[in-house]
């Protein structure tokens, strides 16, 4: 079983429409990352969570949004969709035996047409 | 911020060859991570090493955090080597903030 999951993998949305990415994890982690990567590039820090009463903005926040449901939870709202926000996005834990080792799901592809 | 360049920028290699990926980083680190990134888009942890020699495998990394540089090695190369390898590094305060090269595209042919 994936220990980072995000859901939905696939997403195509049109101009101006809101839409939700979520992640949860099973590895017992407190600190939640929000990345997204664009064509080759790395990947830039959108928002991040190290307990459900911390939450903080990363390099790239604008047009974005988080919530921190639980521990385990941890999903990203683009408010009013817009093209260049067309992208492979990432969830990340970090928390364990190596602190700062961060950890990724396996992405979602979103398209803003 | 802290930069980080990787070299080369692609790599081709034919199977069974061996190769060494750079990356270099402008600031001390407290955090260094390598990924794989295969051809469906999943990233892999591959070490966490912000100083020392790791092995995994066919898989090495060497980070100098006093001259500021991090080198993987992959030994005996096969097709499902290919993808992009990331570097990412954290620094300071921050060490939970990663910051990303921009990748080594490797191609392994068979």
């Amino acid at each position: 079983d994936a220990d980072v999951t995000q859901t939905p993998r696939n997403r195509i949305t049109k101009t101006g429409k809101r839409i939700m990415l979520e992640c949860s994890q099973t590895k017992g982690h407190d600190r939640m990352y929000w990345y997204r990567q664009d064509p080759g590039l790395g990947l830039r820090l959108i928002y991040y969570s190290f307990d459900v009463k911390d939450i903080n903005k990363g390099e790239i926040s604008d047009g974005y949004s988080v919530s921190r449901q639980a521990q385990a939870k941890f999903s990203l709202s683009l408010e009013s969709a817009i093209p260049n926000q067309t992208a492979l996005y990432f969830c990340a834990t970090s928390g364990g035996t190596t602190y700062n080792e961060q950890f990724f799901g396996p992405g979602t592809r979103l398209t803003v047409l | 911020g802290i930069q980080v360049e990787q070299s080369p920028p692609d790599l081709i290699l034919q199977e069974g060859a061996n190769s060494t990926l750079r990356c270099n980083f402008s600031d001390s680190v407290n955090n260094l991570q390598w990924f794989h990134q295969n051809p469906w888009g999943q990233l892999i942890n591959l070490f966490y090493i912000p100083s020392g020699t790791k092995q995994n495998g066919r898989l090495s990394a060497t980070t100098v955090a006093t001259e500021r540089y991090s080198l993987l090695y992959i030994s005996s190369s096969q097709t499902t080597d290919s993808g992009v390898y990331f570097c990412a590094v954290a620094s300071g305060g921050s060490n939970y903030k990663l910051t990303f090269g921009k990748g080594t595209l490797l191609t392994v042919n068979p």
